[in-house]
C-alpha cells in the first residue's frame, strides 16, 4: 500500500482565495482525521470521519473551513476564504477505528498564505 | 478528559549518548499510550505502543518505551542516539469508553550533535 496520500505537497495562495487540500486514506481504513500543525499551537485535530460520516468538527476554527468525504478513498479539506494566519502544514491520518490502533499519517501540506 | 504533558519542548544529545524523552498523562484509568516520530518534511509515524501486560515495550529504531502507573509516565529510550534520531517526537494517549481519538502532547524536538 502507498501510504495515505496528500495533494499538493506546497501550496502558495494569496489572501482571500480558495484552498483545497485532498487526500486518500490507507484502503481499508474507516476512520479519517484532519490535523494543522504550527509552531505556535502544535499538532491540533481539525476533523475527523467514521464511515465517510463528520463524527466532530469542533477543532474546525472558523466556518471559512470545510471538509468533506464523498467515499471511504477520498476527502477534501476546503478553505475559503484563505487567511495569512491560515499557513500551516495540515495533515491526513486514517486508522481502523473501534479499537486502540495506530493512526498513518500522510506527508503533510504545507499551507502558505501571503 | 485527558491531558499529555512533555515537558521537554528540545532536547540536545551527542550522537552515541544514551537518550530520555518524557512524557506524563493525566487520566483516571489505565490509558493506551504511543509514541510517534516525526522526520523533517514528513508525517508522523508510529514507533511503539502500549496497551497492557509487559510495561516495558519495544518499538522500532531502537527505542523502547517504559509505562509507570506510580508516576503516570511513559518516557521514551534510546542506549545510543544517531544522527538520524533527529526529528520531532510526539507522546500520545487514548483512553477507553472514548471515541479511540488520541490526545497528543506538543513534542520534543531531538537534536543531534555529531
Amino acid at each position: 500500500d502507498a501510504g495515505v496520500i496528500q495533494s499538493p505537497r506546497h501550496e502558495v495562495t494569496e489572501m482571500g482565495q480558495e484552498v483545497t487540500l485532498r487526500c486518500k486514506p490507507i484502503s481499508g481504513h474507516n476512520s479519517l482525521f484532519w490535523y494543522r500543525q504550527t509552531m505556535m499551537r502544535g499538532l491540533e485535530l481539525l476533523i475527523y470521519f467514521n464511515n465517510n460520516v463528520p463524527i466532530d468538527d469542533s477543532g474546525m476554527p472558523e466556518d471559512r473551513f470545510s471538509a468533506k468525504m464523498p467515499n471511504a478513498s477520498f476527502s477534501t479539506l476546503k478553505i475559503q476564504p484563505s487567511e495569512p494566519r491560515d499557513s500551516a502544514v495540515y495533515f491526513c491520518a486514517s486508522m481502523n477505528s473501534g479499537g486502540f490502533n495506530e493512526q498513518f499519517f500522510g506527508p503533510g501540506t504545507r499551507l502558505t498564505v501571503l | 478528559a485527558q491531558s499529555v504533558t512533555q515537558p521537554d519542548i528540545h532536547i540536545t544529545v551527542s550522537e552515541g549518548a544514551s537518550l530520555e524523552l518524557r512524557c506524563n498523562y493525566s487520566y483516571g484509568a489505565t490509558p493506551y499510550l504511543f509514541w510517534y516520530v516525526q522526520s523533517p518534511g514528513q508525517g508522523l509515524q508510529l514507533l511503539l505502543k502500549y496497551f497492557s501486560g509487559d510495561t516495558l515495550v519495544q518499538g522500532i529504531k531502537g527505542f523502547e518505551a517504559e509505562f509507570k502507573r506510580s508516576q503516570s509516565s511513559f518516557n521514551l529510550r534510546k542506549p545510543s542516539v544517531h544522527w538520524s534520531d533527529a526529528a520531532e517526537y510526539f507522546c500520545a494517549v487514548v483512553t477507553s469508553g472514548g471515541s479511540y481519538i488520541p490526545t497528543f502532547g506538543r513534542g520534543t524536538s531531538l537534536i543531534v550533535h555529531p
